[in-house]
């Protein structure tokens, strides 16, 4: 049974920081890594999708990278703002069956003017 | 803005009662997921469909069931409704197998269920 983890559960860090949030999953046999971001009460937007074969995606000041045999996948995120604070939520895909997505519990980031 | 909407945004329930959330999926997407999410907690995999096929269930009981019409839009059906019920239930919507860029799941904004 897949299992993901996330760490930390909660992130304070000044502005323009740069950070790394952490997501290890136990099982290696995945399709594709999501990033998402979920604002307070709200759905998800995805940020950035790996594909089991890739490395690492970039999006602006966001780049997730993959380790597939670790098990392991971190988002950096540069030159944090304000506008950055909210609920981080990676999940992995199985790589046979249905597109279920396997979620962590989230980093909750707060970024303090 | 994803394309994806869910309604009703908010709902309030009783114990036993049973509710139906809906969920209008972006155009030509074929697959809708279903998710719980309960508070603090990452979401968890209900059921998918894939062409008005149920195709995939998590570890939920039967009271959860769904349907998928031909327009794209879906139901999830909650009867014999318990406290712990009470959770944002998101829908995503997806054309798989077509490359990277439609890999991606879009969620929509999520029904917020409350059990009492």
């Amino acid at each position: 049974k897949q299992e993901v983890t996330q760490i930390p559960a909660a992130l304070s860090v000044p502005e323009g920081e740069n950070l790394v949030l952490n997501c290890s999953f136990t099982d290696s046999a995945i399709y594709n890594l999501q990033w998402f971001r979920q604002d307070p009460g709200k759905g998800l937007t995805s940020l950035l999708l790996i594909q089991s074969s890739q490395r690492e995606q970039t999006s602006g000041r966001l780049n997730a990278s993959l380790d597939k045999s670790s098990g392991r996948s971190t988002l950096y995120i540069a030159a944090s703002q304000p506008g950055d604070s909210a609920t981080y939520l990676c999940a992995v895909t199985g790589s046979g069956g249905a597109q279920k997505l396997v979620f962590g519990q989230g980093t909750r980031l707060t970024i303090n003017p | 803005e994803t394309g994806v909407t869910q309604s009703p945004t908010h709902l309030i329930k009783t114990r036993g009662q049973q509710v139906t959330l809906r969920c209008s999926s972006q155009s030509g997407h074929n697959t809708v997921s279903w998710y719980q999410q309960a508070l603090g907690q990452g979401p968890q995999f209900i059921f998918q469909y894939y062409r008005e096929e149920e195709n995939g269930r998590g570890n939920f009981p039967p009271r959860f069931s769904g349907l998928q019409f031909p327009n794209y839009s879906s139901e999830l059906n909650v009867n014999a409704l318990e406290l712990d019920d009470s959770a944002l239930y998101l829908c995503a919507s997806s054309l798989p197998g077509q490359g990277a860029s439609t890999d991606t799941q879009y969620f929509g904004p999520g029904t917020r269920l409350t059990v009492l």
